[in-house]
């Protein structure tokens, strides 16, 4: 268990619908990542937030929106969504900012559309 | 950008045998840190081992290893002593040393499968 908590496990939704992920880190992580690992993309940077603060933008639609609050947990608000949008989305924290922390994911939100 | 690759899509090893996985990367940077990541089929994402590139020796952690060439970059990682519970997707994975975005950038993996 690495501590990262990721709400819900599995969610199915319907094309142009939208849908929120949520992310709460380890205690006192102060930096949050979002990855989306699809078939066709592989394993894929979305966004990073640090202590509230959009810090890195990755392969993000824009559809696609992501915020952190104050209490550090993190949502990604997915909308509009298409068949291709389907995918694995993990989330990822780690104490600060690069250097020689680590980021610990956690399990993961599987979403299928239909 | 930096970029990583692993070209082989599957490799197979029986049981308390060795294995190697091979990944390359690009870069033009020369400080940055390296991983390889192990998934499950329960898709939790689990690391396995951290190489530092400033470090000349190569790092270890009970039965794994990577061999660490950062002239030719490359970074491989030897499994020793297969166990059943080695079989996973493996992810080689890059990192920047500093800066504003210290995201992991991932190869497209590689899935181990351990023979009894």
């Amino acid at each position: 268990d690495s501590g990262v908590t990721q709400t819900p496990k599995h969610l199915i939704t319907a094309t142009g619908q939208r849908v929120t992920l949520r992310c709460s880190p380890r205690s006192g992580d102060l930096s949050v990542y979002w990855y989306q690992q699809s078939l066709d993309q592989g394993l894929q940077f979305l966004i990073q937030y640090y202590n509230g603060e959009e810090r890195a933008k990755g392969n993000i639609l824009e559809r696609f929106s992501a915020q952190q609050f104050p209490d550090l947990h993190s949502e990604l608000n997915l909308s509009s969504l298409e068949l291709g949008d389907s995918a694995l989305y993990f989330c990822a924290s780690s104490p600060r900012n690069g250097g020689a922390y680590e980021q610990y994911f956690g399990p993961g939100t599987r979403l299928t559309v239909t | 950008a930096q970029t990583v690759t692993q070209s082989q899509p599957e490799m197979s090893v029986q049981e308390a045998e060795t294995v190697t996985l091979s990944c390359t990367y690009d870069t033009s940077e020369s400080d940055y840190y390296l991983f390889w990541y192990k998934q499950p089929p329960s898709r939790q994402m689990i690391l396995v081992i951290r190489q530092e590139a400033y470090k000349q020796q190569n790092a270890t952690e009970n039965r794994f290893s990577v061999n660490f060439q950062k002239a030719a970059k490359s970074f491989s990682l030897k499994i020793s002593d297969s166990q059943l519970g080695d079989a996973a997707m493996y992810f080689c994975a890059y990192r920047r040393w500093t800066g504003a975005n210290s995201k992991l950038t991932f190869g497209k993996g590689i899935t181990l499968s351990v023979r009894p």
